[in-house]
């Protein structure tokens, strides 16, 4: 059971520089998210979609971007990299509003 | 939308003490409602859920009663162990299209 599938891993980039966060999930999910957690902070909602084609911006969109091309996948893409987008990022997905979410393993980005 | 108050940590605990971690929401509707669990170094995963007043959930001997009539659903756990450690998140499920979370509670429970 693949689940959702976060990739890299781990990430240092210089800032500036680009990236994109790939997030992948096999579970037919239409609710996909992006969050990120700062060191002994919660989850902060970056973006969200609720289908293909459709986005929208959560609590802290600025200097992100995002795509729902396929019910599948949702990149989230990082332009001109700072160093306050140092932070560890999760993609989530879940079937329905009411239903239960499912979390990728995370992606620990450091930006120097 | 939906909003969550959680019992702010860090929760120090000794091995087979009892615990509560208190959570209440606001929410429109009839919203379900979670715990998630956050073992270090890895992604957040369900501890348990309830979906309508009165319920309640449990899992690995956490239980958290679903209490509309006080916005309620606190977390409590008989006796906790080493393994429990971890940061825990209460979340109603979503409304405006959006997962809301709590700040989450560091639990570190001592030998």
């Amino acid at each position: 059971n693949a689940g959702v599938t976060q990739t890299p891993k781990f990430r240092i980039l210089k800032i500036g520089q680009s990236m994109t966060l790939q997030c992948t999930q096999d579970m037919n999910h239409n609710y996909m998210y992006w969050y990120r957690q700062d060191p002994g902070m919660g989850l902060k909602l970056i973006y969200y979609s609720v289908g293909a084609g459709i986005t929208d911006k959560g609590e802290v969109p600025n200097g992100y971007n995002v795509s729902r091309s396929t019910t599948e996948d949702f990149p989230l893409r990082l332009e001109l990299a700072a160093p306050s987008q140092t932070s560890v990022y999760f993609c989530a997905s879940s079937a329905s509003l009411l239903a239960e979410a499912f979390f990728g393993q995370g992606t620990r980005l450091t930006v120097v | 939308g939906n909003s969550v108050t959680q019992m702010e940590g860090p929760v120090t605990l000794s091995e087979e003490a009892f615990l509560t971690i208190n959570c209440t929401y606001t929410a429109t509707g009839y919203p379900s409602l979670f715990w998630y669990v956050q073992y270090p170094g890895e992604g957040l995963q369900l501890l348990l859920k309830a979906t309508k007043a009165d319920d309640k959930g449990s899992n690995k001997g956490f239980e958290a009663t679903y209490r509309k009539e006080t916005t309620s659903f606190h977390l409590e756990k008989g006796s906790v162990q080493v393994s429990d450690s971890a940061v825990y998140f209460c979340a109603p499920s979503g409304s405006a299209r959006q997962l809301t979370f709590g700040s989450g509670t560091q639990l570190t429970v001592l030998p």
